[in-house]
């Protein structure tokens, strides 16, 4: 079974640039999340997905962030502008539903982006 | 509120020494969802574990053993005769029920030395 894809694993863009995050979920798991993990921390949950719907986007900063999952399968995250403190390792999860596996969250590779 | 507390920022060993990481956790459920997960250096984080509120028996994997303790809301993770290979980051987690998404502790840093 393939794992979380994810692509670019690496970029480096200019503050006030624009970047968009990749992420294609093991087949069949229904739910999608991304992570923020800033150098030192553990991963914060930006976005969740169930199928294509929002279940969670508390933690976004909707005001630069915005994330996608139109056929329910494939994700994008987006940055638009970028800051100094948005350099971290944007990580994409996600999990069957089938009872307590559900709660098993299998991760990507991640993309590390870098804001100069 | 911090959810879940790993207070050891990182752990040095030599090989074959074991090594214990703790893991503190806070919530409110009664029903809820311990996790261990390990961050080699190449990033990608890999299932350990997935512990149940309402079971408290210890688990062994191998080298690998866990003690739950809902009393002191503990969930202790055991490296036994740890291995170069183990060195990596190791990240406790928490997730209530029916919510489904991860709250991280900061994460212990083991280096086992040859």
């Amino acid at each position: 079974e393939a794992g979380v894809a994810q692509s670019p694993r690496y970029k480096i863009i200019e503050k006030r640039q624009s970047v968009a995050f990749w992420c294609n979920p093991i087949s069949g798991h229904a739910t999608l999340y991304w992570y923020q993990q800033i150098l030192g921390q553990g991963p914060k949950l930006l976005i969740q997905f169930q199928n294509n719907g929002v279940v969670d986007d508390s933690q976004l900063p909707k005001d630069r962030f915005s994330a996608e999952r139109l056929k329910g399968v494939d994700s994008t995250l987006k940055i638009q502008p970028a800051k100094l403190e948005d350099s971290a390792v944007y990580l994409c999860a996600s999990s069957p539903t089938r009872g307590l596996e559900t709660y098993e969250q299998y991760f990507g590779p991640g993309t590390r982006l870098t804001v100069t | 509120a911090q959810k879940v507390t790993q207070a050891q920022t990182e752990i040095s060993v030599v090989e074959k020494e074991d090594v214990t990481l703790d893991c503190v956790y806070e919530t409110r459920d009664t029903t809820y969802y311990l996790f261990w997960y390990k961050q080699p250096p190449s990033g990608e984080l890999v299932f350990l574990i997935r512990r149940n509120s309402f079971d408290e028996q210890n688990e062994i994997s191998g080298r690998y053993s866990w003690n739950f303790q809902k009393s002191t809301s503990s969930f202790n993770f055991t490296i036994t005769a740890s291995q170069v290979v183990d060195s990596a980051v190791y990240f406790c987690a928490l997730s209530e029920s029916g919510d489904y998404k991860l709250s991280f502790g900061a994460g212990t840093t083991v280096t086992v030395r040859a």
